[in-house]
């Protein structure tokens, strides 16, 4: 595609569900990050792919916080019993490889009530 | 820990009225510095990547340049359309690819 795309757009949940944020990568890049965005806070690392190698977890915030690449490609991001204080931006970005500037997606908004 | 710092916050500037935008920066072993911009509601826009002490890049009326410690985005004669939050992020030296990003600028540009 011409671009990172993330879907849903926004999605509002009760604390206590799980819920799945997708990522479609640009097409042929090998590297894939997951980024959070909380409200007047600097966007944070959780999770990158590159091609078939094992991803580096080191940001994920708690083991609420799973992440799968299937295929190289497209990206999903789990978040298991939803607290509140994940209520954030959540940004996919890909690369074209290991030294090339990321591209975002327009992130998933999600809202925990 | 790497750290990065912008400032200002906010900044309001006059349609035309020139202004520099800082971020510094605690990381050991820089591989690059980056510059984005983010409209609201939309993802970070990729500007600039800076990898050495010295290194300066322009895009239309933005420049970006690095000292070890710290880099300037300078805005020159800026329009209302440049308005937006200006981000930079350090990459560290082999790390995964993550990148560590300040809180960011908010520019506004008064026509």
């Amino acid at each position: 595609g011409a671009g990172v795309s993330q879907s849903p757009s926004n999605k509002v949940t009760e604390k206590g569900k799980d819920v799945e944020l997708r990522c479609d990568p640009i097409s042929g890049h090998t590297a894939l990050y997951w980024y959070r965005q909380s409200l007047g806070q600097g966007l944070e690392f959780l999770i990158y792919f590159q091609g078939n190698s094992a991803p580096d977890k080191s940001g994920l915030p708690s083991d609420r916080f799973s992440a799968e690449r299937t295929g190289g490609s497209v990206s999903t991001l789990t978040i298991q019993r939803t607290q509140q204080e994940d209520s954030a931006v959540y940004l996919c970005a890909s690369s074209h490889d290991r030294v090339s500037e990321a591209f975002f997606g327009q992130g998933t908004r999600l809202t925990v009530v | 820990e790497d750290q990065v710092t912008q400032s200002p916050e906010a900044l309001r500037l006059q349609e035309g009225e020139s202004s520099s935008l800082n971020c510094s920066y605690t990381v050991s072993g820089l591989r690059g510095l980056f510059w984005y911009r983010q409209d609201p509601g939309k993802g970070p826009e990729f500007l600039f990547t800076l990898y050495s002490a010295g290194e300066e890049k322009e895009k239309e009326r933005l420049k970006a340049t690095l000292t070890k410690k710290e880099s300037f985005l300078h805005i020159t004669a800026p329009k209302p359309e440049d308005s937006a939050t200006y981000l930079c992020a350090v990459e560290r030296s082999g790390s995964a690819r993550q990148l560590t990003f300040g809180s960011g600028t908010q520019l506004t540009v008064l026509p």
